[in-house]
């Protein structure tokens, strides 16, 4: 167990549907970064913040995902109109930003089938 | 980021050493090499990470080439526990910026019993 965690752990929705996933980082942690993970594939970065701003997002993150950190804290991932390529691992992973150390601490996942 | 190039797959007896190569011939001289292993439906476990010193941790040793182009992690005795899919990233670090990780396709690890 990392210290950082996501709920749900699994997600089942019909195309169409909205999701919302949540990820608790550890928490002295100022930087919270998504990624996604399709089958075979290593996963691949989404979005990032520091502290409650978002400074990158992905050209993966089409205009149907948001991401918020509202507190610098937890953080939530959303996705408008699911669609089956949505399908995927949604991973979150949280550091405390410092050049020479810093170390991305993943949690579980959360797995979404879009049906 | 440098690219990372890993053999797909890869066998260890259980209790033997396992040993990851991975090249990455265009690192520069400010970027870390780091490992991460996925074991099946978890998320990506950070096992160690060096930029030209040998390292080692409770879980592997990591050695770097002289010349950088190339490293290997070792699992001093392998257990079934880690059978997983090993990845070898390259990274720059800046302190100020957005540190993401660029994840391969990675080694697919198989302890056999």
């Amino acid at each position: 167990d990392t210290g950082v965690s996501q709920n749900p752990r699994h997600k089942i929705t019909k195309r169409g549907q909205n999701v919302t996933f949540r990820c608790d980082p550890i928490s002295e942690h100022n930087r919270l970064y998504w990624y996604r993970q399709t089958l075979g594939q290593g996963p691949e970065f989404l979005t990032y913040f520091q502290n409650e701003a978002q400074l990158e997002k992905s050209r993966l993150l089409s205009d149907r995902f948001s991401a918020e950190r509202p507190k610098g804290s937890f953080s939530t991932l959303e996705i408008q109109r699911t669609e089956q390529g949505d399908s995927a691992m949604y991973l979150c992973a949280s550091s405390l930003s410092n050049a020479a150390q810093e170390t991305q601490y993943f949690g579980p996942g959360t797995r979404l089938l879009v049906l | 980021d440098a690219k990372t190039t890993q053999p797909t797959s890869m066998d260890c007896a259980e209790g033997r050493a396992a040993n990851l190569p991975c090249n990455h011939s265009t690192i520069s001289g400010n970027e870390y090499v780091y490992w991460y292993r996925q074991i099946h439906s978890q998320g990506p476990q950070y096992i160690i990470h060096g930029l030209k010193n040998n390292e080692t941790n409770e879980m592997a040793s990591l050695i770097i080439t002289e010349d950088r182009k190339s490293s290997t992690l070792i699992l001093p005795h392998a257990t079934l526990r880690d059978t997983a899919v090993y990845y070898c990233i390259v990274r720059h670090l800046t302190n100020f910026g957005n540190e993401k990780l660029t994840f391969g396709t990675g080694t697919r690890l198989t302890i056999i019993p």
